[in-house]
């Protein structure tokens, strides 16, 4: 079974600084690689996607994320923060084929001073 | 609108009494998901189905049961049985050639 590790549990940053959250993920196969976003009071939305070809995705409200094939890594980035980006993130996967749900790491809580 | 409907947002029930989340759908998805979320753990897989009249467990099925009988519908119900029951209950659905998943709202779920 795949498994997804988000190693930074809070982070706390001032507007303006730079953004690097890990992931990394366990599983051998074909897997696609998503970051989810929930800000406060909403519901969970995709950040950015990733199923083949550069492996350097573009999302949304500049958000980035590079798969790391090697390292088993989908790290997203983001090189200034606004304190709007104050929200919970989660890492997902899931596998190309057989069982297609979501499996997702345990998320890393974001919180950005003004 | 499109989008997933759960109702309600809030629930709380007494301890022992099984109760039943509810999750509607409009966007003609195929696959159809419920998730628990508790504070440090993230998301983690009830039960799942990929076609109407199918379901399968997920990763923490147990004290929990679930019914496909529409497309657009997929109730889920926590039973007495589950001994940690108080959580935030999400659920999605997906289409067959994309895999993205598409969320509702949540419902809190609070036992006493």
């Amino acid at each position: 079974a795949q498994s997804v590790s988000q190693h930074n549990h809070h982070v706390i940053l001032s507007e303006a600084a730079s953004l690097e959250l890990g992931c990394n993920y366990s599983y051998g196969g074909t897997v696609n690689l998503f970051w989810y976003v929930q800000y406060p009071g909403q519901h969970l939305q995709l950040l950015l996607k990733y199923f083949s070809g550069d492996p350097l995705v573009k999302g949304i409200k500049g958000f980035e994320a590079e798969f790391i094939k090697s390292k088993f890594s989908f790290n997203l980035r983001k090189p200034s923060v606004q304190w709007s980006d104050t929200a919970e993130y989660f890492c997902a996967v899931n596998r190309d084929t057989g069982r297609r749900a979501l499996t997702f790491g345990s998320g890393t809580r974001l919180q950005v001073q003004p | 609108d499109g989008g997933i409907t759960q109702s309600p947002k809030y629930l709380f029930r007494k301890e022992g009494q099984n109760v039943t989340l509810s999750c509607e759908q409009n966007l003609n998805h195929d696959a159809m998901y419920w998730y628990r979320q508790d504070p440090g753990q993230g998301l983690r897989l009830i039960y799942y189905s990929q076609i109407v009249n199918d379901f399968q467990k997920g990763d923490i099925a147990e004290g929990y049961s679930v019914s496909r009988e529409k497309k657009e519908s997929f109730p889920l119900t926590v039973t007495s049985a589950q001994k940690n029951p108080t959580a935030f209950y999400l659920c999605a659905s997906s289409s067959t050639g994309a895999t993205e998943a598409f969320f509702g709202q949540g419902t809190r779920l609070t036992v006493v």
